[in-house]
């Protein structure tokens, strides 16, 4: 069974520009989460989807949104991007969501210049 | 809040021998799940072994065992034989039933010398 994927692997963005990351989950996974990782604030919750449903988010702005599609395919978004936006994006899915074991992506680095 | 805490910054290893890394959290929570990810430089987040709270055998897989100390809410993650593959970067986490997000400690460097 094919791993979760993520694309792109890499973007470089300039300030105040946005951006969207894609993530597949694993097949049959109904729950996609994603996580943001800095050096300085660790791995961080961002939001879950779940049957193409936000059921919770973490304490971001509005600026970072997310939608998920009826193949449980997950999109994030990142608009007016700030220097404090780079980071490594992670994304993991799970069956259900709750408890579960949660299977990470590769990751998608985004370095905002 | 759940909060998890990883004291150990970086460890490192002599290839065949074992090392033990540590991890508290702090909870009201009586149910809950904690698991063990590997992060190498590659960045990719792997799992190495997952614990549930209600069962009090600790966890094994392969080479990774867990110490899973309920009532002192401690969580060490003994990694035997290590091998030059075990070197990453080793986060703790935590999920309360019924939840969907993780939290995570800040994480242990892990070097494996040959």
């Amino acid at each position: 069974k094919a791993g979760v994927t993520q694309t792109p692997r890499y973007l470089i963005k300039t300030r105040g520009q946005q951006v969207t990351l894609s993530c597949s989950p694993i097949s049959g996974h109904r729950s996609v989460s994603w996580y943001q990782q800095t050096p300085g604030q660790g791995l961080q919750f961002l939001f879950e989807y779940f049957s193409e449903t936000q059921r919770n988010k973490g304490n971001f702005p509005g600026r970072f949104s997310g939608r998920q599609f009826s193949n449980s395919r997950s999109e994030m978004n990142v608009s007016t991007l700030e220097l404090g936006d780079s980071a490594l994006y992670l994304c993991a899915s799970s069956f259900a969501g709750t408890q579960e074991t949660q299977y990470f992506g590769p990751g998608t680095r985004l370095l905002v210049l | 809040a759940q909060t998890v805490t990883q004291s150990q910054p970086e460890m490192s290893v002599q290839e065949a021998e074992t090392v033990t890394l540590s991890c508290t959290y702090d909870t009201s929570e009586n149910n809950y799940y904690l698991f063990w990810y590997k992060q190498p430089p590659s960045r990719q987040m792997i799992l190495v072994i997952r614990q549930e709270a209600y069962k009090q055998q600790n966890a094994t897989e392969n080479r990774f065992s867990v110490n899973f100390q309920k009532a002192a809410k401690s969580f060490s993650l003994k990694i035997s034989d290590s091998q030059l593959g075990d070197t990453a970067m080793y986060f703790c986490a935590f999920i309360q039933t019924g939840a969907n997000n993780l939290f995570f400690g800040t994480g242990t460097r892990l070097t494996v010398i040959p």
